[in-house]
C-alpha cells in the first residue's frame, strides 16, 4: 500500500522557536496533501489543503502566516510552525492523496509537538 | 453543512464478544463514507469506505460496515473483538472532488482480556 511518512515524530521546542514538519509520499506522487490538526481526546480538525506548486488553501480560523506549509514537489509538503507558543502544543497529522478525486487518504504517523 | 457525529466517546468490550460503533451523518447528497483506526501517538489507518453501490462493506481486520440512508447511518462492526482492535476509531465523511473530509468525534476501545 502507498505510505506517507512524516517526520519528526516529536519534537520539543522553546517558545517563540520555528519548527518544520516534513510529509513524504514515498511511492506514489501525491496530488495533494492535507495538514491536521489534532488535540488530546478530539478529532482531526483540517488546518490547510496544500497542492503542488500553488498556495496551500487555509480553513477558516488558522493563521496563514504562523502555519507556513510548503508543497514544493510531488512527494513533499512541509509545514512550519513559526514563532511557536504553547497553545500551539498539539498532535499534527498530515495526509495525501493520489488521484484527483481524493477518495483514498494516506495518513502520516503524526507529529507531536511540544511547546515549552 | 455536513456533519459527523459519533455518540459513544467510550466503549468497553470483552474478546470475542462483538462490537458495533456508531456513526450518524448530516449530508445532502450522498456521501463518501470512511471508518479509520488510530492506534495512541500515530496516524490513521483506513479500514474501510462506502462510495456508492452493495451498503454493506467489507473492510480490514475484519471490519464491516453498512450504510442505511434512511438512518444516515454507517456503522462499524465486527463480529469477534480481538484485544489488538483496542484503539480509537473515526468515522468520516466526504465528496468526491472536494478536498475535506468531516471527521467525528471519535470512539475509544477498549477490550477486556
Amino acid at each position: 500500500g502507498a505510505v506517507v511518512s512524516q517526520h519528526p515524530s516529536r519534537v520539543i521546542c522553546k517558545s517563540g522557536t520555528s519548527v518544520k514538519i516534513e510529509c513524504r509520499s514515498l511511492d506514489f506522487q501525491a496530488t495533494t496533501m492535507f495538514w491536521y490538526r489534532q488535540f488530546p481526546k478530539q478529532s482531526l480538525m483540517l488546518m490547510a489543503t496544500s497542492n503542488e506548486g500553488s498556495k496551500a488553501t487555509y480553513e477558516q480560523g488558522v493563521e496563514k502566516d504562523k502555519f507556513l506549509i510548503n508543497h514544493a514537489s510531488l512527494t513533499l509538503s512541509t509545514l512550519t510552525v513559526t514563532s511557536a507558543h504553547p497553545e500551539d502544543s498539539s498532535f499534527y497529522i498530515c495526509s495525501a492523496s493520489r488521484d484527483a478525486t481524493n477518495e483514498k487518504l494516506f495518513f502520516g504517523s503524526g507529529t507531536q509537538l511540544s511547546v515549552l | 453543512a455536513q456533519s459527523v457525529t459519533q455518540p459513544d466517546i467510550h466503549i468497553t468490550v470483552s474478546e470475542g464478544a462483538s462490537l458495533e460503533l456508531r456513526c450518524n451523518y448530516s449530508y445532502g447528497a450522498t456521501p463518501y463514507l470512511f471508518w479509520y483506526v488510530q492506534s495512541p501517538g500515530q496516524g490513521l489507518q483506513l479500514l474501510l469506505k462506502y462510495f456508492s453501490g452493495d451498503t454493506l462493506v467489507q473492510g480490514i481486520k475484519g471490519f464491516e460496515a453498512e450504510f442505511k440512508r434512511s438512518q444516515s447511518s454507517f456503522n462499524l462492526r465486527k463480529p469477534s473483538v480481538h484485544w489488538s482492535d483496542a484503539a480509537e476509531y473515526f468515522c468520516a465523511v466526504g465528496t468526491s472532488g472536494t478536498y475535506k473530509y468531516i471527521f467525528g468525534t471519535g470512539t475509544r476501545l477498549k477490550v477486556l482480556a
